[in-house]
């Protein structure tokens, strides 16, 4: 029934290490977006794909890689992991991308780098 | 670009009682959309209420509603007869109507005391 789903939910690593994490939605959208929320609380967006193509890439390292495998997944791949890595991420969906659909956020995945 | 800017970091209200939280913004968009998304300690992103620029009337969900106020560039949110359960990180978000992200806020936290 999970709407927008993440795994894995908590991720512990070391600094140097590459991860991922994997969102599927089921509920048909075409727009997926990864979403980072810092120490701060603070919710900025990284990427948004829209049917599978890639809409929007904020500035953000090189080292963090989105692939949409299809419509209803969007997975985030991070190379050489750095302390200020450690967040919140948050996948999201939404019916189309334009301005008023309500986006579907998925729970997040608390990544902590040590 | 567009700004979001929430300046009560935290709030505090009595159940029961009505409390309301600032968002002001600045976009040269004529065309755009407005959200207040509440974050609860579970982390989860839920929507609380959304705002069409290009309508004139508040929108109201349940004990929700908003002031919007285009020429100002506001928009608040109202909570009436406040309970426990609203006690959250509050986020106001603007997205233009042919944008692919939102952009929040830095958030109000809500405090509801018995």
């Amino acid at each position: 029934d999970t709407a927008v789903s993440q795994t894995p939910k908590y991720l512990v690593t070391q600094m140097g290490n590459d991860k991922s994490i994997k969102c599927e939605q089921n509920l048909g959208h075409d727009t997926m977006y990864w979403y980072k929320q810092d120490s701060k609380k603070f919710l900025k967006i990284m990427f948004s794909y829209n049917n599978k193509e890639l809409i929007i890439n904020e500035t953000v390292p090189n080292r963090f890689s989105p692939k949409s495998p299809d419509k209803a997944h969007l997975n985030l791949h991070i190379n050489s992991l750095e302390l200020g890595d450690s967040a919140v991420y948050f996948c999201a969906s939404s019916p189309s991308g334009t301005g008023g659909n309500e986006q579907f956020f998925g729970p997040g995945t608390r990544l902590t780098v040590l | 670009a567009q700004t979001v800017t929430q300046s009560q970091p935290e709030m505090s209200v009595q159940e029961a009682e009505t409390v309301t939280l600032s968002c002001t913004y600045d976009t040269s968009e004529s065309d755009y959309y407005l959200f207040w998304y509440k974050q609860p300690p579970s982390r989860q992103m839920i929507l609380v209420i959304r705002q069409e620029a290009y309508k004139q009337q508040n929108a109201t969900e349940n004990r929700f509603s908003v002031n919007f106020q285009k020429a100002a560039k506001s928009f608040s949110l109202k909570i009436s007869d406040s309970q426990l359960g609203d006690a959250a990180m509050y986020f106001c978000a603007y997205n233009p109507n042919s944008g692919y992200a939102l952009n929040f806020g830095k958030g109000t936290s809500l405090l509801v005391t018995p």
